[in-house]
């Protein structure tokens, strides 16, 4: 069975840094593009970044491009997305989310909570 | 960057009716678009891709159609767990971007 579980959210004040990770399993992990897409409380969902499967492409939205970094550790079946210089507008439940060879989005994890606020 | 509009932003329907949610590219997408499914609380899950393709384990109820620029999601016979918010995504070029979502409620 296909499992992506997210971890990592929290609290933060502005300008502040989080780590999230999505750690997988029941696939063959580094075969597959991955992606962090996030949803404001309330919002609708937002693609933030994606992953080629051995991390040699990447991209992200404008709205993060420069603050947050996405990476992955294929031996340890884990996806990361490094966020920094957070601000108020990056609150959100972030996903990760498994590429299905051209992106679109087959499985998804739980979600993460991040909360900016002083 | 590829803009998504969807109608209606709210759909008041009955169990057993037909339902149809419209969604448009700003540009020609082709064929490369998906619909989810979201429940409050819950991550979204995948119905369709590349337009009419009906994901494994989703039921036929739900159906797919359209090209280019113009999309429906159509749901032929509402049921009690069909209420939830549904949302289109376009996965012709980047940055992937999704539709601004269709709560599908009880009349």
């Amino acid at each position: 069975e296909v499992q992506l579980v997210e971890s990592g959210g929290g609290l933060v004040q502005p300008g502040g840094s989080l780590r999230l990770s999505c750690a997988a399993s029941g696939f063959t992990f580094s075969s597959y593009e991955m992606n962090w897409v996030r949803q404001a409380p309330g919002k609708g969902l937002e693609w933030v970044s994606y992953i080629s499967s051995s991390g040699s492409t990447i991209y992200y939205a404008d709205s993060v491009k420069g603050r947050f970094t996405i990476s992955r550790d294929n031996a340890k079946n884990s996806l990361y997305l490094q966020m920094n210089s957070l601000r108020a507008e990056d609150t959100a439940v972030y996903y990760c989310a498994r590429d299905h060879m051209v992106p679109f989005f087959d499985y998804w994890g739980q979600g993460t909570l991040v909360t900016v606020s002083s | 960057d590829i803009q998504m509009t969807q109608s209606p932003s709210t759909l008041s329907a009955s169990v057993g009716d037909r339902v149809t949610i419209t969604c448009r590219a700003s540009q020609s997408i082709s064929s490369w678009l998906a619909w989810y499914q979201q429940k409050p609380g819950k991550a979204p899950k995948l119905l369709i891709y590349k337009a009419s393709s009906l994901e494994s384990g989703v039921p036929s109820r739900f159906s797919g159609s359209g090209s280019g620029t113009e999309f429906t999601l159509t749901i032929s016979s509402l049921q009690p767990d069909d209420f939830a918010t549904y949302y289109c995504q376009q996965y012709n070029s980047y940055p992937l971007t999704f539709g601004p979502g269709t709560k599908v409620d009880i009349k």
